[in-house]
């Protein structure tokens, strides 16, 4: 299996624009997760899928950020629209299950002008 | 104070040393992870565990739930361990991380 692949792996957009990462996790693994990660903030949780579910939005920093599992090996994450702050390293990991191990994507560096 | 202490920050070392990268938690945990990001930014998930100790070729990572302390270890150390070292404790749905360790192992 290829692993985890996120694309694109660096993003550079206006202030305004809209962006939009993909990640297409796993075969068979049906847990889905979107973190961000930050020099003052490390590593944060935005959504967890389950199933294809939203289960967990509430590290979603605020309306302007949407995340979508259409079906079981595609998703995205949409900002929109985009922001300097939004800055920053997006990963998106797989696991096969709640409470097992994740794998991670290589990341997409967005970087916000 | 953070529910997740790592130490050290910055751990530089010569080849060939025995490294240990300590991590401290303060919440109920279902597993602890170790994870490791190199200079270009990936992440690779070294072990999930949630007791005793684990070893996979010279990495070697032990948890003690009772003092809530996660111990990671490298033997025979070798520039290209150079990376940033995580903890991370919970589940895959819940992980609270640590600020990470950044180890230089130099030639």
């Amino acid at each position: 299996d290829a692993g985890v692949i996120q694309s694109p792996r660096h993003e550079v957009t206006e202030m305004g624009q809209e962006v939009t990462l993909r990640c297409k996790p796993i075969s068979g693994h049906n847990s889905l997760f979107w973190y961000r990660q930050t020099m003052m903030r490390g590593l944060e949780l935005l959504i967890y899928f389950n199933n294809n579910v939203p289960i967990d939005d509430s590290g979603m920093p605020e309306d302007r950020f949407s995340a979508k599992m259409p079906n079981a090996s595609f998703s995205t994450l949409k900002i929109q629209p985009s922001e300097p702050r939004d800055s920053a390293v997006y990963f998106c990991a797989s696991s096969p299950g709640r409470n097992t191990e994740a794998f991670f994507g290589q990341g997409t560096r967005l970087t916000v002008v | 104070k953070n529910e997740v202490e790592q130490s050290p920050q910055n751990l530089t070392a010569q080849e060939g040393e025995f490294i240990t990268i300590n991590c401290s938690y303060s919440v109920g945990i279902s597993a602890l992870h170790w994870l490791q990001q190199h200079p270009g930014g990936g992440i690779v998930s070294l072990f999930m565990l949630s007791s005793g100790k684990k070893k996979h070729g010279r990495l070697i990572a032990t948890i003690n739930i009772q003092e809530k302390h996660s111990s990671l270890h490298i033997t025979a150390s070798h520039p290209r361990d150079s990376a940033v070292y995580i903890c991370a404790v919970g589940s895959a749905r819940q992980l609270t991380f640590g600020s990470g360790t950044q180890l230089t192992v130099l030639p």
